[in-house]
């Protein structure tokens, strides 16, 4: 059974920073390229960043790019995503989420985690 | 930025109804197109890629249509557990982008 299970999430001022892991089970992590989806209060869905299955190419919406990074161990099937210079805006559920291809190009996504809540206040 | 609009915003409908949600992506993106449900409380979940293809464990009472800049998922025998947000996606270019969601309630 696929698992992706996000941790780190929590209530940060506005201007820190955290990590956010997400554990993955159930798949040969090391093969698939990974995502990070977020969704703030009450709104919709935001994609956040994305990594190729070999951690060599990132790509990042242009809301966080230069504040977020997305970083992968395959030797412990963790996905990360490093948050700096946080603000109330980035206050959303961030979910982990897996695609069926090694590369994240023209590649949809088919398991979601739960989601962790990262808040900012500001 | 391909932008993807949803309509309608919401619906409301009866148990055992067919409903059809309807999405428009701002330039043609081919059939990378994907749907995504979310039950009120819980994480997304995906149910069709590429337009039409069901994943894995989705049952056949939904469907997706389209390519290019039109798009439709089409919910047959309404159920109560149908109850959720649907998003439509373009995976097509980045940065990947959704719709505004359709609430279907019934």
């Amino acid at each position: 059974e696929v698992q992706l299970v996000e941790s780190g999430g929590g209530l940060v001022q506005s201007g820190g920073s955290l990590t956010l892991s997400c554990a993955v089970s159930g798949f040969s992590f090391s093969t698939y390229a990974m995502n990070w989806v977020r969704q703030a209060p009450g709104k919709g869905l935001e994609w956040v960043s994305a990594i190729t299955y070999n951690g060599e190419k990132m790509s990042y919406a242009d809301s966080v790019k230069g504040r977020f990074t997305v970083s992968r161990d395959n030797s412990k099937n963790t996905l990360y995503l490093q948050m700096n210079n946080l603000t109330a805006e980035d206050t959303a559920i961030y979910y982990c989420v897996k695609t069926p291809f090694g590369n994240y190009h023209l590649s949809t996504f088919d398991y979601w985690g739960q989601g962790t809540l990262v808040t900012v206040s500001s | 930025d391909i932008q993807m609009t949803q309509s309608p915003s919401s619906l409301s409908a009866s148990v055992g109804d067919k409903v059809t949600i309807t999405c428009r992506a701002s330039l043609g993106i081919s059939n990378y197109l994907a749907w995504i449900q979310q039950r009120p409380g819980t994480a997304p979940k995906s149910l069709i890629f590429a337009a039409s293809s069901l994943q894995s464990g989705v049952p056949s009472k939904f469907s997706g249509r389209g390519s290019g800049t039109e798009f439709t998922l089409t919910i047959n025998n309404l159920q109560p557990e149908d109850s959720a947000i649907y998003y439509c996606q373009q995976y097509y270019s980045l940065p990947l982008t959704f719709g505004g969601g359709t609430k279907v309630e019934i």
